[in-house]
């Protein structure tokens, strides 16, 4: 079935370790998004990714950072987590071209004691 | 830079009620796609409905229904015969008609609570 998931959903970690959180999607897009957001809030732009070898950062400045080595694949990686970097963390994806509309990732709750 | 706001931060509902929510942009651009997205409670997020810019007819997709003002620069979500599983975060999105990248501007979201 034609989807995007992410793992894991949930996710407490203690500071300065080192975390990647994984999206994928079977859909066949080009596209790929990484957005942030805390409870109840706006959802904020952290990166994206145009296709294979290719990752931008958002509008958001994040200290996160992305790979995309395959079209269905990819991660987010945090080096050194912090209590700031508590967040929820929505991943998404978009067919190519000017119309198509993001499908969201079910979301990674991340907290970082 | 592109803007959405939703004045309202939390709405109710009481079952099979309509309710209207607001949304209001910010855009130099004459081409734009617009859009509400709902984010139920631990659920995942998913398109109601889109709009271009470009159609004068206000889109709909069964019991919800947009009324865009172009000249206003406003774009609400009519939820028709409301239903529990309405209840949701429901998100306004913006995004320019040029942009490649297909990033989207989000307002704050609106929580709307429905009543049995």
């Amino acid at each position: 079935e034609a989807d995007i998931y992410q793992t894991p959903r949930y996710l407490v970690i203690g500071t300065g370790k080192k975390i990647t959180l994984e999206c994928s999607q079977t859909m066949g897009h080009d596209k790929m998004y990484w957005y942030q957001q805390d409870p109840g809030m706006e959802l904020h732009l952290i990166h994206y990714s145009y296709g294979v070898n290719s990752t931008e950062k958002g509008d958001l400045s994040s200290e996160s950072t992305v790979s995309r080595i395959r079209t269905e694949h990819f991660p987010l990686t945090l080096e050194s987590a912090r209590p700031s970097h508590t967040s929820q963390y929505l991943c998404a994806s978009s067919e190519y071209g000017t119309s198509g509309s993001p499908f969201f990732g079910p979301g990674t709750r991340l907290t970082v004691l | 830079a592109q803007t959405v706001t939703q004045s309202q931060p939390e709405m109710s509902v009481q079952e099979a009620e309509t309710v209207t929510l607001s949304c209001t942009y910010d855009t130099s651009e004459s081409d734009y796609y617009l859009f509400w997205y709902k984010q139920p409670p631990s659920r995942q997020m998913i398109l109601v409905i889109r709009q271009e810019a470009y159609k004068q007819q206000n889109a709909t997709e069964n019991r919800f229904s947009v009324n865009f003002q172009k000249a206003a620069k406003s774009f609400s979500l009519k939820i028709s015969d409301s239903q529990l599983g309405d209840a949701a975060m429901y998100f306004c999105a913006y995004r320019s008609y040029m942009e490649y990248g297909n990033k989207l501007v989000f307002g704050a979201g609106t929580i709307l609570r429905v009543k049995s």
